[in-house]
């Protein structure tokens, strides 16, 4: 089964670029989506199929996925980003959706 | 307009039993895939269940043979049936309805969650 493994914390200046990762042996080969949870709120869809924005998400959010690591990507952060991100993958195997552990991305 | 809205949560004992409800709007449960996600204080998010569009049910291992997922197609309303309950159940329950395109699955709409906690 997958282990998605994020850094616990990500911390970045307003206008800089944040990057989140979510690691896997070859996770390259999977599809990777992106969740953006701010305290006492349901997740909210930011990615998915790795580098796909849903409707109503900026383009400052981007996404790649290659070798081991998937990267979620913020550019030019706001105050309004700071909340956790979790990756996810969908296990074929088994069947069973399988979450990262979340970054919590802070805006100093 | 696309709903999903939770109720049902509460303050139980362990080994109690409790059932909780997503009552859907702007679109049919019985043609989606409808999961059940939870988030302990403090913790990530772990799936726990899912009910396809044909019925077949699939659980985590660590709800397994405890809870039951179902759903009423009448009131479009999925329902998550937690029987012997334990202190490790605490969490917010989210209902999600789950997207699949070829080769993988996402979850595209929440609810806002409800909360069980399971306390003497």
């Amino acid at each position: 089964s997958y282990v998605l493994t994020q850094p616990p914390s990500v911390s970045v200046a307003p206008g800089k670029t944040a990057r989140i990762t979510c690691g896997e042996n070859n996770i390259g080969s999977k599809s990777v989506h992106w969740y953006q949870q701010k305290p006492g709120q349901a997740p909210v869809l930011v990615m998915y199929y790795n580098s796909d924005r849903p409707s109503g998400i900026p383009e400052r959010f981007s996404g790649s996925n290659s070798g081991n690591t998937a990267t979620l990507t913020i550019s030019r952060v706001e105050a309004g980003d700071e909340a956790d991100y979790y990756c996810q993958v969908w296990d074929s195997s088994s069947d069973h959706q399988v979450f990262g552990s979340g970054t919590k991305v802070t805006v100093l | 307009e696309v709903q999903l809205v939770e109720s049902g949560g509460g303050l139980i004992q362990p080994g109690g039993s409790l059932r909780l409800s997503c009552a859907a709007s702007g679109f049919i449960v019985s043609s989606n895939y409808m999961n059940w996600v939870r988030q302990a204080p403090g913790k990530g998010l772990e799936w726990v269940s899912v009910i396809y569009s044909g019925g077949s049910t699939y659980y985590a291992d660590s709800v397994k043979g405890r809870f039951t997922i179902a759903r009423d197609n009448t009131k479009n309303t999925v329902y998550l049936q937690m029987n012997s309950l334990r202190a490790e159940d605490t969490a917010v329950y989210y209902c999600a309805r789950r997207f699949c395109s070829g080769t993988s699955c996402y979850f595209d709409y929440w609810g806002q969650g409800t909360l069980v906690t399971v306390s003497s």
